[in-house]
């Protein structure tokens, strides 16, 4: 079956702009994360969904980043008025429960 | 703050070297544990994890990790590895009661020398 899929692939963003990342989920599965992977620093936390509670928003570094979650399902992630800083590789993941989380190949956002 | 360390940021082996990577984790509580790689140019996935029983729990590929409690570790190992072995190995935890905060640690680079 289909695994997590992310749109765009790659993203090269001017600074000061706002940019929106999509994660489409496996099928079924009911939680939903996102990470941040920059180079040399692993991945980073940011945001996780689970069913219909409230999301564990601990790990989004700054009010300029925001997630929701329609449906249960189709996740964007929006980074508002973009910093360099904000260059990585942007992976969601989605899982069942406890089961392990599958990962999609991530947006690479550059801003210039 | 829960934190996950990984002590080796790049190693580099010859094939049929034994492979050890060291992950320690600062949670003191129930945690669930996990190694996830990527390949090049591939997603990350899961390679082994362990949530509770023997504590030696073996993956794919001829992985396995051995979960210490009293030390707060949870090292991989392979006893010979290929060239195809090479990719980035993270190691992650979670508390057994928020299965949802996956915490991954800095990732080791291992080039596999043909």
């Amino acid at each position: 079956g289909a695994g997590v899929s992310q749109s765009p692939s790659n993203k090269v963003t001017e600074k000061g702009k706002d940019v929106e990342l999509r994660c489409d989920p496996i099928s079924g599965h009911t939680a939903l994360y996102w990470y941040r992977q920059s180079l040399g620093q692993g991945l980073e936390f940011l945001i996780y969904f689970q069913g219909n509670s409230a999301p564990d928003k601990s790990g989004l570094p700054s009010d300029r980043f925001s997630a929701e979650r329609t449906g249960g399902s189709v996740s964007t992630l929006t980074i508002q008025r973009t910093q360099q800083e904000d260059s990585a590789v942007y992976l969601c993941a989605s899982s069942l429960d406890r089961s392990p989380l599958h990962f999609g190949n991530g947006t690479r956002l550059t801003v210039t | 703050a829960q934190s996950v360390s990984q002590h080796n940021h790049h190693v580099i082996l010859s094939e049929a070297a034994s492979l050890e990577l060291g992950c320690n984790y600062s949670y003191g509580g129930t945690v669930n544990l996990f190694w996830y790689v990527q390949y090049p140019g591939q997603h990350l996935q899961l390679l082994l994890k362990y949530f509770s029983g023997d504590p030696l729990v073996k993956g794919i590929k001829g992985f396995e990790a051995e979960f210490i409690k009293s030390k707060f570790s949870f090292n991989l190992r392979k006893p010979s590895v290929q060239w195809s072995d090479t990719a980035e190995y993270f190691c992650a935890v979670t508390r057994s009661s928020n299965t949802g905060k996956l915490i991954f640690g800095q990732g080791t680079t291992l080039q596999v020398k043909p």
